[in-house]
C-alpha cells in the first residue's frame, strides 16, 4: 500500500522520559512535515524537510529534534518529555507542484 | 498572520438533511484551500483544493466552492458514513507549503 506510516501509533510515557516517533513515506514525495494536533483539535506545523533539508522550524522547544536520513523518512525525537507534549503527532508528506498533503494516521503521546 | 475560522463548531443532521459548513479565512495571498475529512483515531484525509474565488468541486456528496473572504464545504442528502470532523486549511503563496488549519467543524448524521 502507498501510504505514510508512523510507529508507534500510542506512546505512553513518564516526564522527563525521551522518546522518538518514526515516519516514512512510499509516494516518492520531497517534502516531509511533522504537525501537532491539540486537545482542541487544531493542527499546526512544527517542522518541514525537503530532499532532506530543513524547510520549516516553528517556534518549538528545543527538545523536539526532527531527523531525516533521507527523503522517505522523517523521524522526530523529544527529550525530557513534560506534561504539556501530550498530543497526537502527525507525519505528512506532498511533492513539490502538487500542493495537496498525504497524512499518517498519527501517533497519541500521553505523557504521565 | 494566517487565520482559518470555522463554523459551526458542531452540526447534527438527520440523513437527508443539506447543509453547509463555513470557512473563513485571512491570508496574505492565498496558494490554495484545503478540506480535509478527519475520523476519529486517523488522519486527515484529502477531500478538495480550491485556487480562486468562483472555483467549485464536487465529490459525491459534497461540494465545496471559494470566494475571496470564505469556504464553504456543501453536503447535499448526507448519510450516517459522512460523520466525521471536517478541516479547512489555507496554504499562503509565497509561504514554504506549510497548511494554517481551522479547529474543525464535527459533523454527526444520524440516520
Amino acid at each position: 500500500d502507498t501510504a505514510v506510516s508512523q510507529t508507534p501509533k500510542y506512546l505512553v510515557t513518564q516526564m522527563g522520559n525521551d522518546k522518538s516517533i518514526k515516519c516514512e513515506q512510499n509516494l516518492g514525495h520531497d517534502t516531509m512535515y511533522w504537525y501537532k494536533q491539540d486537545s482542541k483539535k487544531f493542527l499546526k506545523i512544527m517542522f518541514s524537510y525537503n530532499n532532506k533539508e530543513l524547510i520549516i522550524n516553528e517556534t518549538v522547544p528545543n527538545r523536539f529534534s526532527p531527523k531525516s536520513p533521507d527523503k522517505a523518512h522523517l523521524n522526530l525525537h523529544i527529550n525530557s518529555l513534560e506534561l504539556g507534549d501530550s498530543a497526537v503527532y502527525f507525519c505528512a508528506s506532498s511533492q513539490t507542484g502538487n500542493y495537496g498533503y498525504t497524512f499518517g494516521s498519527g501517533t497519541r503521546l500521553t505523557v504521565v | 498572520e494566517d487565520q482559518v475560522t470555522q463554523s459551526p463548531e458542531a452540526l447534527r443532521l438527520q440523513e437527508g438533511e443539506s447543509s453547509s459548513l463555513n470557512c473563513s479565512y485571512t491570508v496574505s495571498g492565498l496558494r490554495g484551500l484545503f478540506w480535509y475529512r478527519q475520523d476519529p483515531g486517523k488522519g486527515p484525509e484529502f477531500l478538495f483544493t480550491l485556487y480562486s474565488a468562483g472555483e467549485e468541486k464536487e465529490k459525491e456528496r459534497l461540494k465545496a466552492t471559494l470566494t475571496k473572504k470564505e469556504s464553504f464545504l456543501h453536503i447535499t442528502a448526507p448519510k450516517p458514513e459522512d460523520s466525521a470532523t471536517y478541516l479547512c486549511a489555507v496554504q499562503a503563496s509565497g509561504s514554504a507549503r506549510q497548511l494554517t488549519f481551522g479547529s474543525g467543524t464535527q459533523l454527526t448524521v444520524l440516520p
